[in-house]
């Protein structure tokens, strides 16, 4: 079983509704979380950033992070045509020394 | 403006042959990262290192030498190719380590035949 789990899609939406985007985790000792958007031939860039639980909200993005539940989740209000790439997620136990482990992504397409 | 640079960004291998992957960052970043992506898997770490002459493995490190001889460069090395190391791969740097953003290259998609 994968430590991070994240629902591949591909997921098509229409321009203007609202995107939802959801990973699941096994280890407990992930407190920092994060959501990268990686453009097709592309290399990833940070979106949102979350420590611990709760949400964060910047722009049209949402992110919700329960502790709990092992799931974390991106929202997109009115998503653009230009919100069509790859969404993933990445979790990490604590500073230093060790790198993040990645969701393996969840392909959007957003439809004019 | 560059950020994190990759060279080269394609490559085809035949099995058996050497290559070096190089990557370079100019933000005076302590730790610095190589990644694969294969479809479904997702971003795996291969190798890592935390500064100047430092290195560790990561997740799938067989197959795979790393060398961190200056602060701005980490070079990744193939010494025989398989066509299982056939990926893209992502070199990524970050000013403090696994909690902090991190900054990607392109990437290079290499081919092994």
């Amino acid at each position: 079983q994968k430590e991070v789990e994240q629902d591949p899609g591909p997921l098509s939406v229409p321009e203007g509704a609202i995107v939802s985007l959801n990973c699941t985790y096994s280890n407990s000792a992930f407190q920092y979380f994060m959501w990268y958007r990686q453009y097709s031939r592309k290399g990833p860039e940070l979106l949102m950033y979350t420590y611990s639980s709760g949400n964060k909200e910047d722009g049209r993005f949402t992110a919700q992070v329960d502790k709990s539940s092992k799931y974390i989740s991106l929202f997109i209000r009115d998503s653009q045509p230009s919100d069509s790439a790859t969404y993933l997620c990445a979790m990490s136990a604590n500073t230093g020394r060790r790198a993040l482990t990645f969701g393996s992504g969840t392909r959007l397409q957003v439809q004019p | 403006n560059a950020g994190v640079t990759q060279t080269p960004k394609f490559r085809v291998l035949k099995t058996g042959q050497s290559m070096t992957l190089l990557c370079a960052q100019d933000m005076n970043h302590e730790y610095m990262y190589w990644y694969r992506q294969d479809p479904g898997m997702g971003l795996r770490l291969i190798h890592y290192s935390v500064g100047e002459g430092t290195t560790a493995k990561g997740e799938v490190p067989d197959g795979y030498n790393v060398s961190r001889l200056k602060k701005q460069n980490f070079l990744l090395g193939l010494e025989s190719a398989a066509p299982s190391q056939t990926s893209v791969y992502f070199c990524a740097s970050s000013s403090t380590g696994a909690s902090e953003k991190l900054f990607f290259g392109s990437g290079t998609q290499l081919s092994v035949l």
